[in-house]
């Protein structure tokens, strides 16, 4: 039971390249998150999905998509990165999807540098 | 705009002292208020969490001290030790749609000295 995986663990970028953040959770959550992490700002929402086959914006949703592939899979894509985009990208799950008290699990994130 | 604000930014605290991290939150719509901890090179990862209706809950060497009326929330590490030295969020929680969302506090970075 690995709980939430993420991948790649690090990446470098060039401004203008494309990228693709992969998620997957064995926990058979239905919720799925995106969080950036920076310096003095806690982590903050991007994308998430209550379900399979739903997305939803979340704080700073803008220069990002994300897909939900399937119950498992989150994935968070940059199309055009910059380097306001630097920073670690946290994963998380949960379940049950509006249980009061629900715990999000999260993955070991990935470290993105843009230049 | 930040709308749980935590205090301080860093903490220094013997081994064996009490560690203290604040709290404060604006939106009346959080109704669940979890504190996480995180490691180096770590995701972050649930620690305690309070529901409004109760002031205080501890667990072990934790505790969480809750006043709805001032919106305000604190975490308490009793006999820190140096293993307790990580990064400490609060957070609140409220229902969006279909499904529930975190507002992260900012932080707090505990050093535990041996």
């Amino acid at each position: 039971n690995a709980g939430v995986t993420q991948t790649p663990k690090f990446q470098v970028l060039k401004t203008g390249q494309s990228m693709t953040l992969q998620c997957a959770q064995d926990m058979n959550h239905n919720s799925m998150y995106w969080y950036r992490q920076d310096p003095g700002m806690g982590l903050r929402l991007i994308y998430y999905s209550a379900s399979e086959g739903t997305t939803d914006k979340g704080e700073v949703p803008n220069g990002y998509n994300v897909s939900r592939l399937n119950k498992r899979e989150f994935s968070l894509r940059l199309e055009s990165a910059a380097p306001s985009q630097t920073s670690v990208y946290f994963c998380a799950s949960s379940e049950p999807r509006t249980r009061l008290y629900n715990e999000q699990f999260f993955g070991p994130g990935t470290r993105l540098t843009v230049l | 705009q930040q709308q749980v604000k935590q205090s301080p930014q860093s903490l220094i605290v013997q081994k064996g002292g009490i560690s203290i991290i604040n709290c404060a939150y604006e939106n009346t719509a959080f109704d669940y208020f979890p504190w996480y901890q995180q490691f180096p090179g770590k995701g972050p990862a649930l620690l305690i969490a309070i529901r409004p209706d109760v002031s205080e809950k501890k667990e072990g060497r934790f505790t969480i001290s809750f006043n709805k009326s001032a919106k305000q929330f604190s975490l308490h590490i009793m006999d820190s030790q140096p293993g307790d030295s990580a990064t400490y969020f609060c957070a609140a929680s409220r229902r969006s749609g279909s499904a529930r969302q975190l507002t992260f506090g900012s932080g707090t970075q505990l050093t535990v000295l041996p």
